[in-house]
């Protein structure tokens, strides 16, 4: 049972808008930044989103993130058939003294 | 270019011991802090255990707590995990990742894994 709740599955067709939800807690989002990877099968996850909505440089403007409250989001606009992965949460958890993930979700592209 | 780069993994019997490292190049390695973040077999990702850039404060994850050890050797500009009293949930691969700056931060470089096997 993972600190951070993402749902296991999340699916759209190529153009769409898909959001993928992540639930904490005080201790873990309602006080730190909510980071997200994103992760092909058999690579290493890639940074995504931090500071609850900055994207690294080479990440496209088709990924964004946000925060509110002990609950964080990524959104996927203009969805493409290369956004098929899985895709986690992560924060730092005060009360646990260590980093907490989601339990992933897979996002199918129909 | 920032690089990391696993090894150490294997097969191990369950209680026995494995040291993985992690060499990284191409960045001042007492500027940041380091992790290692494992992945069982079709499962989502665990964060391991944390070291602080200066070296001096570490945090680890309960499920290790009291068996794993992180550490760095500057010199070499490497990371360890040395992992004592294994168990089969340990089986994961194995990747150590770089914070953008403290433990704080998010883990901005990743390796490729080390996959470590723990069965008799």
């Amino acid at each position: 049972q993972s600190v951070l709740t993402q749902p296991p599955s999340a699916s759209g067709t190529p153009g769409q808008r898909v959001t993928i939800s992540c639930s904490g807690s005080s201790s873990n989002i309602g006080s730190n930044t909510v980071t997200w990877y994103q992760q092909f099968p058999g690579t290493a996850p890639k940074l995504l989103i931090y500071s609850n909505d900055q994207r690294p440089s080479g990440v496209p403007d088709r990924f964004s993130g946000s925060k509110s409250g002990t609950s964080a989001s990524l959104a996927i606009s203009g969805l493409q058939s290369e956004a098929e992965a899985d895709y986690y949460c992560a924060t730092w958890d005060d009360g646990l003294n260590g980093w907490v993930f989601g339990g992933g979700t897979k996002l199918t592209v129909l | 270019e920032v690089q990391l780069l696993e090894s150490g993994g294997g097969l191990v019997q369950p209680g026995g011991s494995l040291r993985l490292s992690c060499a990284v190049s191409g960045f001042t390695f007492n500027s940041y802090a380091m992790s290692w973040v494992r992945q069982a077999p079709g499962k989502g990702l665990e964060w391991v255990s944390v070291l602080s850039g200066t070296g001096g404060i570490t945090y680890d994850a309960d499920s290790v707590k009291g068996r794993f050890i992180i550490s760095r050797d500057i010199s070499k500009n490497t990371l360890y995990l040395q992992m004592n009293s294994l168990r089969a949930d340990d089986t994961a691969v194995y990747y150590c990742a770089r914070h953008s700056g403290s433990w704080l931060q998010q883990f901005d470089s990743w390796g490729q894994g080390a996959l470590v096997s723990v069965s008799s």
